[in-house]
């Protein structure tokens, strides 16, 4: 099994559209959660920490469930500009372990 | 966070040959990374670059295909030696903030590929 595990996708929307994606991490020693964002042909950028708490920014909720050792990303009134590959990231100690990701379109 | 720059960002190399990818961060930061990722896959850690001792390899690489430096805590590089067409791929360096919470910041990656 691998360390991180992220639904398959593609996910393709129409605009406006609500869209989730899940992603579940074997290590329950875990310790950190992220989404990344990742642009055609660009590096990774941050898009959200995940709190144990589940947290919101704007129209991104994170959600984490530590029993579970699962975490989801909700995308609310997606945009175009949305469009991108959504990488889940865990990390223990000084290790920082990707997920596969999931690419979405968003379509006019 | 930190801003990494990171070059070249793109090269076209002989098999054979070797490349050697910088980064410098803007500040002090206590650990590097280096990444590759292949088209269509997410990002395999390739070592860990310690400050002032040598790298931390990850299985499946090693130090003579993928030697790292990172002389001070602001600047890192890879070199991918003798390369083949397998080691085409992007090379992302990354660092980790102070601040734990805080993901790690990548440079904009390198794109390679060997002919």
């Amino acid at each position: 099994r691998k360390e991180v595990e992220q639904d398959p996708g593609p996910f393709n929307v129409p605009e406006g559209a609500t869209v989730a994606f899940n992603c579940t991490y074997s290590n329950s020693a875990s310790q950190s959660f992220f989404w990344y964002r990742q642009d055609c042909r660009k590096e990774p950028k941050l898009l959200m920490s995940v709190y144990s708490s589940g947290n919101e920014d704007g129209r991104f909720t994170a959600q984490l469930n530590r029993a579970s050792q699962y975490i989801s990303l909700l995308i609310r009134d997606s945009k175009l500009s949305d469009s991108a590959t959504y990488l889940c990231v865990v990390s223990y100690g000084q290790n920082f372990v990707f997920g596969p990701g999931t690419r979405l379109s968003v379509l006019p | 966070s930190a801003v990494i720059s990171q070059k070249p960002s793109r090269d076209i190399c002989q098999r054979g040959t070797s490349l050697t990818i910088q980064c410098q961060v803007d500040s002090q930061v206590t650990m590097m990374f280096w990444y590759r990722q292949q088209p269509g896959q997410s990002l395999t850690l390739i070592a860990t670059a310690n400050q002032g001792s040598e790298a931390t390899y990850e299985s499946g690489f090693v130090i003579d295909k993928f030697p790292i430096s990172r002389p001070n805590l602001t600047f890192s590089t890879l070199t991918v030696s003798n390369m083949s067409p397998e080691d085409s791929s992007i090379y992302l360096c990354s660092a980790k903030p102070a601040m734990a919470d805080y993901g790690y910041t990548f440079g904009s990656g390198t794109r390679l590929t060997v002919v």
